[in-house]
């Protein structure tokens, strides 16, 4: 059925990095956009950025600009999300959501299930 | 950014209440708004797409409305399971933006 299944709880200190990925089934990998929204514990949602699987092809919000980097591996049809120079405030969970390349009207009808990150010395 | 502000931040309700909560953009994002419901320890479910177009399996009870800056969405009669956060996101141009969310409660 259709998934998208995200990697584990993470435990950082401040100034590493983490990559959570997000591993997609049950339908056709590239005809779907992933964006990643992350959400502070007791606070709200926040974008951060989408990744074409088809092409590669990234936007980032200006917020993480220089800090995150998307990626995929068409193959095993996941996507990566990479946060460096972690701090405290980076202490979220991290979801990854689709949306449809060809129905622009929709927006995320699957999430991930989620991926905890804390960061903490 | 566009900012996305909700209100009431909390609602308390009862079972069987008419529910409304508003949206309202800090500049037009023409009807490129959704609205999701979201439980303690789950993933935000999408409700509505596009301001008023209902997502599949969702029941019809929940309904929106609006275009430009203002946007409603409304439970016409609360059911126990209505009981969670609502948060609407603009998709009109990046960077995405969520409002801060309405918690409608239990009165």
């Amino acid at each position: 059925q259709l998934q998208l299944v995200q990697s584990g709880a993470e435990v950082k200190m401040p100034g590493a990095s983490v990559k959570v990925s997000c591993q997609a089934s049950g339908y056709t990998f590239t005809n779907y956009y992933i964006h990643w929204v992350r959400q502070a514990p007791g606070q709200g949602l926040e974008w951060m950025g989408i990744i074409n699987p088809s092409s590669g092809g990234t936007i980032y919000a200006q917020k993480f600009q220089g800090r995150v980097t998307v990626t995929r591996d068409t193959s095993t049809s996941t996507i990566y999300m990479e946060l460096s120079s972690l701090k405290s405030e980076d202490t979220a969970v991290y979801y990854c959501a689709r949306r449809d390349v060809v129905v622009t009207a929709t927006i995320f009808d699957y999430w991930g299930q989620g991926t905890l990150v804390t960061v903490s010395s | 950014d566009i900012q996305m502000t909700q209100s009431p931040s909390t609602l308390s309700a009862s079972v069987g209440d008419r529910v409304t909560i508003t949206c309202r953009a800090s500049q037009s994002i023409s009807s490129w708004l959704a609205w999701y419901q979201q439980k303690p320890g789950k993933a935000p479910k999408l409700l509505i797409y596009k301001a008023s177009s209902l997502e599949s399996g969702v029941p019809s009870r929940f309904s929106a409305s609006g275009s430009g800056t203002e946007f409603t969405l409304t439970i016409s009669s609360l059911q126990p399971d209505d009981f969670a956060t609502y948060y609407c996101q603009q998709y009109n141009g990046y960077p995405w933006t969520f409002g801060q969310g309405t918690k409608v409660e239990i009165k």
